[in-house]
């Protein structure tokens, strides 16, 4: 199966500030690749797909990246309610994997 | 208003059984594939099983295949997951999700989960 591993585990930050979470594939997921935010208590909230579409309702300042077996996600300007744990996932090959989340947090 | 409502959700014994129901609303549940996605608690997001939107594709990760079976009645707008010979690494929030489009990974609603704790 294709393992995810995401950079930084956790990402101790500022509002304001930028935050850049990286997402590398063990082998190629060309550009399926998708983003999830998770806040406490909640269920995900679908962020990126394919690489680089924002989903529906999803602000500008999240920006997605690559392909390949390198990915990222930037949050351009944190604001207060960015800071959760964040999660890729693959759908290039069977099963569908995800990556062991990055948590951005208030530094 | 998309909801989906997960219940079934308990503490089993190991080795014992349960199945888990997703209740869709607020779209044609029939036109989207689904999936189940299961958190441990403390722990990130695995994803479980997905059934495209007729059932009668079926995808399992390699951890619950040949215990697990995802089916879904579309005249009931309702996906199950039967989880057999359960084990305690199965203790988990069980999550049904939307699919956006087809079986794309792109989960575009999610419950609010459902516990299931394998203890003895």
């Amino acid at each position: 199966e294709i393992v995810l591993t995401q950079s930084p585990a956790t990402l101790s930050l500022s509002p304001g500030e930028r935050a850049t979470l990286s997402c590398r594939a063990s082998q190629s997921v060309s550009s399926y690749l998708t983003w999830y935010q998770q806040k406490p208590g909640q269920a995900p909230r679908l962020l990126i797909y394919d690489a680089s579409n924002r989903a529906t309702g999803i602000p500008a300042r999240f920006s997605g990246s690559g392909s390949g077996t390198d990915f990222t996600l930037t949050i351009s300007s944190l604001e207060p309610e960015d800071f959760a744990v964040y999660y890729c996932q693959q759908r290039s090959n069977w099963p569908w994997t995800f990556g062991q989340g990055t948590k951005v947090e208030i530094k | 208003e998309v909801q989906l409502l997960e219940s079934g959700g308990a503490l089993v014994q190991p080795g014992g059984s349960l199945r888990l129901s997703c209740a869709a609303s607020g779209f044609t549940f029939s036109s989207y594939a689904m999936t189940w996605v299961r958190q441990a608690p403390g722990k990130g997001l695995e994803w479980v099983s997905a059934i495209n939107n007729g059932g009668g594709s079926t995808y399992y990760a390699d951890s619950v295949k040949g215990r697990f079976t995802i089916s879904r009645d579309n005249s009931k707008n309702t996906l199950y997951l039967q989880m057999n010979s359960l084990r305690a690494e199965d203790t988990a929030v069980y999550y049904c999700a939307k699919d956006a489009i087809a079986v794309a990974a792109r989960f575009d609603y999610w419950g609010q989960g459902t516990l299931v704790t394998v203890s003895s």
